[in-house]
């Protein structure tokens, strides 16, 4: 079946430094991904969404200037958090989306980001 | 670590027939459920969530969940789906203490309504 690996699945940084978090489709072409955070006992919130080759379009509210996606091939999506504080620690997850198969959405195992 | 199950792949109903869709979890805490749906070409939306509280969980357009800790379960219901309501259906948990926590989803079902 489809499988989606996110990676890192756990990364402490400094208040400061920068953050990526690596999305990859391994058996399947994914058109389009999507980038999630999740807040202490909340459900997820979408913060991007992004297809291979052209600019992320980013939900209302989300820093596009913080939050760097990148769509560059049909298997990869990153996301950097630039300048990350501790505010931006939570857990994020990714999502792609196969084009043969429309409508199938695979989830990411999620990265749990902490900023100290 | 947390995993959680969804039996049915793919369910095809007619309209206005009842549905419901299974979830079972495993972990060994108290955990936070809930089910999303992913309309075609859309992204993820939260349908309901079970943090807490009465197990019974109404969430939007009509749909509810029961939470039945003895059997690990939170089965999806809605008494009457609709053609729009195809879409693709997941489980998902976390634990409920701490921080942030990793929210695991099941493997997804496909709902077709056929009108």
């Amino acid at each position: 079946g489809a499988v989606v690996s996110q990676h890192p699945s756990w990364v402490i940084c400094k208040s400061g430094t920068s953050v990526k978090i690596e999305c990859r489709s391994l058996d399947f072409q994914a058109t389009t991904m999507f980038w999630y955070r999740q807040f202490p006992k909340q459900s997820l919130m979408l913060m991007a969404t992004s297809n291979e080759g052209s600019k992320a379009t980013y939900e209302q509210g989300v820093e596009k200037d913080k939050f760097l996606i990148n769509h560059a091939s049909l298997t990869l999506s990153t996301l950097t958090v630039t300048s990350a504080h501790p505010e931006d620690s939570s857990f994020y997850i990714c999502s792609a989306r196969e084009a043969a198969r429309p409508g199938g959405y695979t989830f990411g195992s999620g990265t749990r980001l902490t900023v100290v | 670590a947390q995993s959680v199950s969804q039996h049915n792949h793919h369910v095809i109903l007619s309209e206005a027939a009842s549905l419901e869709l299974g979830c079972n979890y495993s972990y060994g805490g108290t955990v936070n459920l809930f089910w999303y749906v992913q309309y075609p070409g859309q992204h993820l939306q939260l349908l309901l969530k079970y943090f807490s509280g009465d197990p019974l969980v109404k969430g939007i357009k009509g749909f509810e969940a029961e939470f039945i800790k003895s059997k690990f379960s939170f089965n999806l219901r809605k008494p009457s789906v609709q053609w729009s309501d195809t879409a693709e259906y997941f489980c998902a948990v976390s634990p409920s203490s701490g921080g942030y926590q990793k929210v695991t989803f099941g493997t997804g079902t496909k709902l077709q309504v056929i009108p």
